[in-house]
């Protein structure tokens, strides 16, 4: 199974703006809502950003959020501040039992 | 607050059996709305979903390393496990534990990851 498609890296200037996109197929994110987000920072754990395309679990700020059209998922994270600057991997479920990860994008705050 | 826990050798030969166990904490994993994942993480690459495993012992694989993996649930230690068989130095990577309790949405908690590195 392939990974889903992530660019390798995205950057932004302190309080710009910045989209990463997820790209999938129609039996990945094109058919599936359970589709997420992660931060890691060097080192450490994924921590859990966005969850079901646009929800946010507890304590991450409303500067993150999600959405999807068709096989493309996408993770925007507004008003970018310096601890903002981490891996991001989108994830999405692919047919029945099974979980696809990104190639995960690298953000610079610049 | 759930707390998940990686243990197992760091050092593993070539075609010998990759062992971890995940140590859950703050919470029962026997709870039959938790899923428990295993995710790893090759040195400067990305994540790949390794397999998901239930309380009752059901499991599911990533196709690609089904054949060589077997995943299980010890409700009595609190704890579920991975054996990956004939590992090569392809499978060197960190390996995370992980919470999903939403049946297949995504993964809450992770514990801190181990190093297990592939080599004689």
């Amino acid at each position: 199974q392939s990974a889903l498609t992530q660019p390798p890296s995205a950057s932004g200037s302190p309080g710009q703006s910045v989209t990463i996109s997820c790209t999938g197929t129609s039996s990945d994110i094109g058919n599936c809502n359970y589709v997420s987000w992660y931060q890691q920072h060097p080192g450490k754990a994924p921590k859990l950003m966005i969850y079901e395309v646009f929800k946010r679990p507890s304590g991450v700020p409303d500067r993150f959020s999600g959405s999807k059209s068709g096989n493309t998922a996408s993770l925007t994270v507004s008003g970018l501040q310096a601890e903002d600057e981490a891996d991001y991997y989108c994830s999405s479920c692919a047919g029945t039992n099974n979980v696809l990860f990104g190639g995960g994008t690298k953000l610079t705050v610049l | 607050q759930l707390q998940l826990q990686e243990s197992g050798p760091g050092l593993v030969k070539p075609s010998e059996t990759l062992s971890l166990i995940c140590t859950v904490s703050g919470g029962s994993i026997s709870y039959s709305g938790y899923y428990w994942g295993w995710i790893r993480q090759p040195p400067g690459k990305g994540l790949e979903w390794i397999g998901t495993v239930r309380y009752s012992g059901s499991t599911y694989y990533n196709p690609s390393l089904k054949s060589r993996l077997t995943m299980s649930v010890d409700t009595s230690k609190n704890q579920f496990s991975l054996r990956l068989s004939s590992v090569t130095a392809a499978d060197t990577a960190v390996y995370y534990c992980a919470l999903d309790s939403s049946s297949w949405s995504h993964f809450d908690y992770w514990g801190q990851g181990t190093l297990v590195t592939v080599s004689s």
